[in-house]
């Protein structure tokens, strides 16, 4: 297997654009997780989503945000309009119970 | 609400020492990982560790869990350059399928 993929490794974009970033969960795991880490606040849960369904959205920062599974391959996080407040590292992860994350390599998100 | 505590969260060590990173949680689970994460680098899995007493070793690093102390240790042998990063350990709780982080212990190995 590939592991996690995430999409694009780097993006970087002016303020009040959109922005979507992707994921693709390895095959077979029932669980999808979004992760923002930045110095200041560390790795933050947004989101997380069993059998693509949405489980646990409290870690969305703002309606800026929105995310999707619409299949267990395929995954999405849209930041809409961006902010510079935004710019951090995102990363997806999948799991299969019990034996932990797998997360994706991170997506470098740069709001100028 | 599961709270994960990890100590001491900066750790500078010398090549060849010993030292232990302890994670601590607030109730009850029979669920701990740790993770490494190189500086720019995604988290990798280094232990999984699913029942109390439960012992894991991958080369100078060793893992345990305590679940009626609630505790795990990250111990490290002989420490290497090869080992600086930062361990995350994470606890799964009630909300099944979701892990709750510690804040990362960062290992700094100097000669």
């Amino acid at each position: 297997d590939a592991g996690v993929i995430q999409s694009p490794r780097h993006e970087v974009t002016e303020m009040g654009q959109e922005v979507t970033l992707r994921c693709k969960p390895i095959s077979g795991h029932d669980y999808l997780f979004w992760y923002r880490q930045t110095m200041m606040r560390g790795l933050e849960l947004l989101i997380y989503f069993n059998n693509n369904v949405p489980i646990d959205d409290s870690g969305m920062p703002e309606d800026r945000f929105s995310a999707k599974m619409p299949n267990a391959s395929f995954s999405t996080l849209k930041i809409q309009p961006s902010e510079p407040r935004d710019s951090a590292v995102y990363f997806c992860a999948s799991s299969l119970l019990p034996y932990g994350y797998t997360f994706g390599s991170g997506t470098r998100l740069t709001v100028v | 609400e599961l709270k994960v505590e990890q100590n001491p969260l900066f750790l500078s060590m010398q090549e060849g020492k010993n030292y232990t990173i302890y994670c601590d949680y607030s109730t009850t689970s029979d669920r701990l990982y740790w993770y490494r994460q190189d500086p720019g680098k995604s988290l990798e899995s280094l232990f999984v560790l699913l029942s109390n007493g439960a012992v894991k070793q991958e080369g100078r690093l060793m893992a345990s869990l305590d679940t009626k102390a609630r505790l795990s240790t990250l111990h490290i042998t002989a420490a290497v350059h090869d080992l600086s990063a930062t361990y995350f350990c994470a606890v799964d709780g009630t909300n099944a399928g979701k892990s709750t982080f510690g804040d990362g212990t960062t290992l700094t190995v100097k000669p």
